[in-house]
């Protein structure tokens, strides 16, 4: 397994403004991921980042909206950009086990509580 | 695409009892399915997994889930239920079938479990 943290835990930001969301594992990962859980909703991916290559971003997110960096293979951040009361959310990273493709189970941080006003 | 189903918002269970979470899935090809639970203010945690061989998956806490090719289900189950396993659960999918694939979450299923 890994250990995964997140920060901040939480954040209650205003309209307009930007917050970016660290996450950092325990151990070196290939593949790391970026959720979103609306309240009440299941979890929606909204990119894949593998270190040393561009993030690839699911149907409905944008980069300029959901930047995200994977400087190395323990880090990545994600920002939330020019933010609106529809972003609050929890925002979740996940990694993979080293296994290229073929990996199995996902490990998921404890999520960033964001509420927008 | 691949696609998960969990049928009830709510399940209510009496400590002691036995307890069903259901799951459905549809993908194309050979499917990869999990079970994570969320407590309260806390990220997933990964409960089990099947990715072959025996249907009957054992996995933390006592759960376990049963996984039926025929009725493409994959339903979470403990023989005793507790208190404490009051929690948001989630039924996940990897389609192997299409190669790299993401995972796919069903849209959770509360239970509740009353002393």
């Amino acid at each position: 397994s890994a250990v995964i943290s997140q920060k901040p835990s939480r954040d209650i930001c205003q309209r307009g403004t930007s917050l970016t969301i660290q996450c950092q594992v325990d151990s070196q990962v290939t593949m790391m991921f970026w959720y979103r859980q609306q309240p009440g909703q299941s979890l929606t991916l909204i990119a894949t980042a593998n270190q040393g290559s561009e993030a690839t971003y699911e149907s409905g997110f944008v980069i300029d909206k959901f930047p995200i960096s994977r400087p190395n293979l323990t880090f990545s951040t994600l920002t939330v950009s020019n933010m609106s009361p529809e972003d609050s959310s929890i925002y979740l990273c996940s990694v993979a086990p080293n296994m290229g493709t073929n990996y199995n189970e996902q490990f998921f941080g404890p999520g960033t509580r964001l509420t927008v006003l | 695409a691949q696609s998960v189903a969990q049928p009830e918002d709510q399940v209510n269970v009496a400590e002691g009892n036995p307890l069903t979470v259901k799951c459905t899935y549809s993908v194309s090809g050979n499917p990869y399915l999990f079970w994570y639970v969320q407590y309260p203010n806390r990220g997933l945690q990964f409960l089990l997994k099947y990715i072959t061989g025996d249907n009957l998956v054992k996995g933390s806490y006592g759960f376990e889930a049963e996984f039926n090719k025929s009725q493409t289900s994959f339903h979470l189950k403990k023989p005793s239920a507790l208190v404490s396993d009051s929690a948001l659960y989630f039924c996940a999918v990897r389609d192997l079938g299409s190669g790299y694939s993401t995972l796919t979450f069903g849209k959770g299923t509360m239970l509740l479990v009353s002393p």
